[in-house]
Order: C-alpha cells, then structure tokens, then sequence
C-alpha cells in the first residue's frame, strides 16, 4: 500500500525549534517531489514547502521563509521539516503529500500522509 | 499569487441530490486544477486533476469541469460519505489552495 507516515510533532514553547520527519512506503521515494502542507485548527490548507527529487530545488511559502528548513535523504528514504523560532500562528497539523505531474505539467498532490500536529504555546 | 475563491461557503443539501461547488481563480490557470476531499480528523484526499480527470479509485459521480478562470466539481447524487469539506488548488508559482467549501446534510 502506498502511504507516507509523518511524526515529530509535539508541544513546543514559542522560540523553539521542532523537526518533523515523513517517511514512504509502497512507492520508490527518490521519484517523487515532496510537499509539507499544513492546516491550522478549523481553517483550510496551507501549503508550506516543496523539496525536488535530489534536493536542489526547494521553495517555502512567505509565512516560514527563514525559519523552517525542508530536506530529505534519499538513503533513508525520509522527509524532514526542521522548524525553528516557531510562533503562535505554526500551530497546525502538518501533512506530507507525495507530488504527482499530469500529462499537462500539473502538479497537484496524489498520496497524503495522516498528519501530525505541532501546538506551540507557552 | 493567484488566489483561489470557492463558494458558497457551505453547501446543505440531501442525499440523492446533486451538489455544484465552484472554484474561481483571479487569473487564467488553464486547466491546471485539483480538487481534494476532506472529512474531519483526515487527510485530504485526490479526487479530480486537470480539472476534470478523476484520480485513481474515485467513484464516477464526482466529475470536474473548467478552464480558465473557473471551474465546477459536481457530486451527481450524493451519498452519504460524500459530506465532507472541498478545496481546489492550483500551481502556477507556487501551490494555492480554496478556502473550501463545506458540504453538510440538510
């Protein structure tokens, strides 16, 4: 069965740095692009940064720019997502998402993982 | 940023009944569109890419259409799995996301 299992998450002190991890199963990891989407409690999605195959092509969104750092090890077959001066406004559950490309060139999300939840309060 | 506006925000209808959620971009994405499905306490799920190719697995009464600016997810007789929180989203830049639209049992 392809899945992606993410853990990390936790109760965190605003400041703080946290790491979350993602791994895959069912699916050669190294093809793929990765995204950390995440959804703050009661709100919609978010998407937060993309990592390419071998890790030389990574975006953030504006809101973590500086702050949270994605990288992914191919050997291991992992994700991370290294947050760090964390606020308020990061609390959320945070999903990985496998990126899938149509014949089109469109990029949308096709596997999901179940999310893990950061709460950062004092 | 191209930003993404569903409406209506919720949507009450029966089962049985067909439901029409609409996504309006701010500017052209071609046909470049995905529709997900949300219920509480899960993961999104894939149903629709390139507006109106349904992913793997999903049943035929989901069924997208659209170009340009806008574009309709259609659920053509509901059941009862099917209430559950909608989002479109795109990538032209970088990845955005519908507000989503809620869809509750009248």
């Amino acid at each position: 069965e392809v899945q992606l299992v993410e853990s990390g998450g936790g109760l965190v002190q605003p400041g703080r740095s946290l790491r979350l991890s993602c791994a895959p199963s069912g699916f050669t990891f190294f093809g793929y692009e990765l995204n950390w989407v995440r959804q703050a409690p009661g709100k919609g999605l978010e998407w937060v940064s993309s990592i390419n195959t071998i890790g030389d092509a990574i975006y953030y969104a504006d809101s973590v720019q500086g702050r949270f750092t994605i990288s992914r090890d191919n050997a291991k077959n992992s994700l991370y997502l290294q947050m760090d001066s964390l606020r308020a406004e990061d609390t959320a559950v945070y999903y990985c998402a496998r990126v899938a490309v149509s014949g089109y060139y469109f990029y949308f999300m096709d596997v999901w993982g179940k999310g893990t939840t950061v709460t950062v309060s004092s | 940023e191209i930003v993404l506006t569903q409406s209506p925000v919720t949507l009450s209808l029966s089962p049985g009944q067909r439901a029409t959620l609409s996504c309006r971009a701010s500017q052209s994405i071609s046909r470049y569109l995905a529709w997900y499905q949300q219920k509480p306490g899960q993961a999104p799920r894939l149903l629709i890419y390139d507006a109106s190719l349904r992913a793997t697995g999903i049943p035929a009464r989901f069924s997208g259409s659209g170009s340009g600016t806008d574009f309709t997810l259609t659920i053509s007789s509901l059941e009862p799995e099917d209430f559950a929180v909608y989002y479109c989203q795109q990538r032209s830049n970088w990845y955005t996301f519908g507000q989503g639209t809620k869809l509750e049992i009248k």
